[in-house]
């Protein structure tokens, strides 16, 4: 069984330019998370989706995150455009079933902004 | 709000020895209590659970006991192997609220042979 993948590994841009970062979640998993870890700090909630509705977006930090994720399957979170602050891990995690905190996670997006 | 706090890393110890990482949680409800683990390179991976007070998680050698009257769940490992290096977090899923996992911020932990 395929795990939960992110493309790209890690990204290096410069501060205004725009950022996608993609999450392949595990297959026939709804739930699909998207954290984020900056700088050593604490791994930070940004949003959930269940399929293809977000149910929780309330760790996005501005209008300048746009998640998505077109027909419940692969997800998107763009950065238009990046400043410094958002540099960091992102990481994204599915489970099976809402409400169990097991979640398997991708190996996250090193994202630098310069 | 819910929170998770870890002692601060990097913990370097010598293969064999005796390993503690701290965690202290604070939470409105009921949580679950949780460890993960990132090897080099991967994603973080359940390592251990525990969902009520008293409750022993254990795995691959480590163990940590839910102590709800010191809110804590510390990780602990009797030998450490210089494999168990790794960034390990401690989280909480409070399942009287949002059950979206906490997490804190991780604790390094490198051995040496």
């Amino acid at each position: 069984e395929a795990g939960v993948t992110q493309f790209p590994s890690h990204s290096v841009i410069e501060k205004g330019q725009t950022v996608t970062l993609r999450c392949d979640p595990i297959s026939g998993h709804d739930n699909l998370y998207w954290y984020r870890r900056v700088m050593g700090k604490e791994i930070k909630f940004l949003l959930h989706f269940v399929k293809e509705s977000k149910q929780d977006e309330s760790g996005m930090p501005n209008n300048r995150f746009l998640a998505e994720r077109t027909g419940g399957t692969y997800s998107t979170l763009k950065v238009q455009p990046a400043e410094l602050e958002d540099s960091g891990v992102y990481f994204c995690a599915s489970s099976q079933v809402f409400g169990d905190a097991k979640l398997f996670f991708g190996s996250g997006t090193q994202l630098s902004v310069l | 709000g819910n929170s998770v706090t870890q002692m601060e890393g990097p913990v370097t110890l010598s293969e064999e020895a005796f390993l503690t990482i701290n965690c202290t949680y604070t939470a409105t409800g009921y949580p679950s209590l949780f460890w993960y683990v990132q090897y080099p390179g991967e994603g973080l991976q359940l390592l251990l659970k525990a969902t009520k007070a008293d409750d022993k998680g254990s795995n691959k050698g480590f163990e940590a006991t839910y102590r709800k009257e010191t809110t804590s769940f510390h990780l602990e490992k009797g030998s450490v192997q210089v494999s168990d290096s790794a960034v390990y977090f401690c989280a909480l899923s409070d399942l009287g609220g949002s059950y979206i996992p906490t997490f804190g911020r991780g604790t390094s932990l490198i051995v040496h042979p």
